[in-house]
This record gives C-alpha cells, sequence and structure tokens, in this order.
C-alpha cells in the first residue's frame, strides 16, 4: 500500500493562478480531509468529506474548493492563489467508522504564492 | 468557537531531562484527545486518550487526561535528541460529522 499520497510536494504560484493539488488513498478510507499549517497555528481544517459525493467545510474554508467522485482521490482547488494562502498543505484519511483519530497524513505540499 | 492550547509553544532542554507539555481545550462535544509527534514532515498519532485519570504509557511517553479541568499532559522522560520535534495536541468532536481540532504546538529541542 502505497498509504496516502500528495503530488506536488512544492509549489510556487503567482496571485490571481489558480491549481489543484492532489491527495489519494489506496486503503478505502471512507473520511479525507484536507488542512494546512501554518508557523505557530498547528493544524487547521480546510474541507473534509465522509465519502464519494458528500464533502463540508472545516474551519477555514474560503478560497478553497474541493470534490470527492471516487473513494480514493480528494483533490483541493485554489481557484484564485492569494499571498495568505502560503503554507503547508496535509490530505489525511481514515476509516470513519473506528474514529478520526487513526488518521494516516500525506507527506505534505509546500505552497508559497508570490 | 473550539479552542485547544497547548503551552509552551517552544522548550529546549538537555538531553536526560524530563519534560511535560500541557494541552488545555474548550470545545463542544469532545470524544476523546489525541497526541501526534511531527518531524520533519507529516504528524505521527501517539496517543488516544478518552478516559479521566487513565495514563496511557509508550516507553518514556507517558499523557494523561482531565475531563474536569479540561486539560492534557504529555510527560517525557529521559529524553533524548530523537525526541525533538513538534508536538500536536488534537481534540476529537462530533457536530454532525467528526473533526480533530489543533493545538498550535510545542516545538521541543533536546540539546546533546
Amino acid at each position: 500500500n502505497a498509504g496516502v499520497t500528495q503530488t506536488p510536494k512544492f509549489q510556487v504560484l503567482k496571485t490571481g493562478q489558480s491549481m489543484t493539488l492532489q491527495c489519494a488513498q489506496d486503503m478505502n478510507h471512507e473520511y479525507m480531509s484536507w488542512y494546512r499549517q501554518d508557523p505557530g497555528m498547528g493544524l487547521r481544517l480546510i474541507h473534509y468529506s465522509v465519502g464519494a459525493g458528500i464533502t463540508d467545510q472545516g474551519e477555514v474554508p474560503n478560497g478553497y474548493n474541493v470534490s470527492r467522485s471516487t473513494t480514493e482521490d480528494f483533490p483541493l482547488r485554489l481557484l484564485s492563489a492569494a499571498p495568505s494562502q502560503t503554507s503547508v498543505y496535509f490530505c489525511a484519511s481514515s476509516y470513519s467508522g473506528r474514529g478520526i483519530y487513526e488518521q494516516y497524513f500525506g507527506p505534505g505540499t509546500r505552497l508559497t504564492v508570490t | 468557537e473550539d479552542k485547544v492550547v497547548q503551552s509552551p509553544l517552544s522548550l529546549v532542554v538537555h538531553e536526560g531531562d524530563t519534560v511535560t507539555l500541557n494541552c488545555s481545550y474548550e470545545v463542544t462535544n469532545f470524544r476523546s484527545l489525541l497526541w501526534y509527534k511531527q518531524e520533519k514532515k507529516a504528524p505521527t498519532f501517539l496517543f488516544m486518550l478518552t478516559s479521566s485519570g487513565i495514563e496511557k504509557k509508550s516507553g518514556r511517553l507517558s499523557s494523561i487526561l482531565d475531563k474536569k479541568e479540561l486539560f492534557s499532559i504529555l510527560n517525557i522522560t529521559a529524553t533524548q535528541t530523537g525526541d525533538s520535534a513538534v508536538y500536536l495536541c488534537a481534540v476529537y468532536i462530533i457536530q454532525g460529522a467528526q473533526k480533530l481540532v489543533f493545538g498550535q504546538g510545542t516545538r521541543l529541542t533536546i540539546n546533546p
């Protein structure tokens, strides 16, 4: 099993550009989520999904879109990047039924918006 | 608003010292409290605490939860340089759906 994979590892965008951060898992997990991590802020939940076709907002959803068309994939879209979105982004997944505490995190994407 | 606060934010000690990291929380629909260790990349799971007063141990690490006073501590005894990391506390809540609310993290540095 590859676990949770994220691409790209690093990305630099100009303000106003759009991009999609990819996240995939091969563990058949129902629950998937996106977090951003900024210095001194811990991890903050952006969006999450409890299964294919179902998504919901977390703490800091503004400026981000998600969709979940398959169990395996949960892409995060930035429609018009802003410098405030410079951060490290983590995707995570778990079995819903056992509680999301057993979350498996991807390696992260470091995004810089200039 | 759900809130998880960790202290101290940063701690530097010498190898062999014992450290205590703190986590307090104010949330609705508390289910459990979790500790993670984050080195260079993704957080890795350490402990989950659900009941008050029951210590969880793993080697030199231990943790306990106080649901009356709404806090948890993570102890590391006989620290080693490999314990240097950011330690994250998170609270698992259910508000419609399940969520983890994270604290800011404590950056622990162990000097040889």
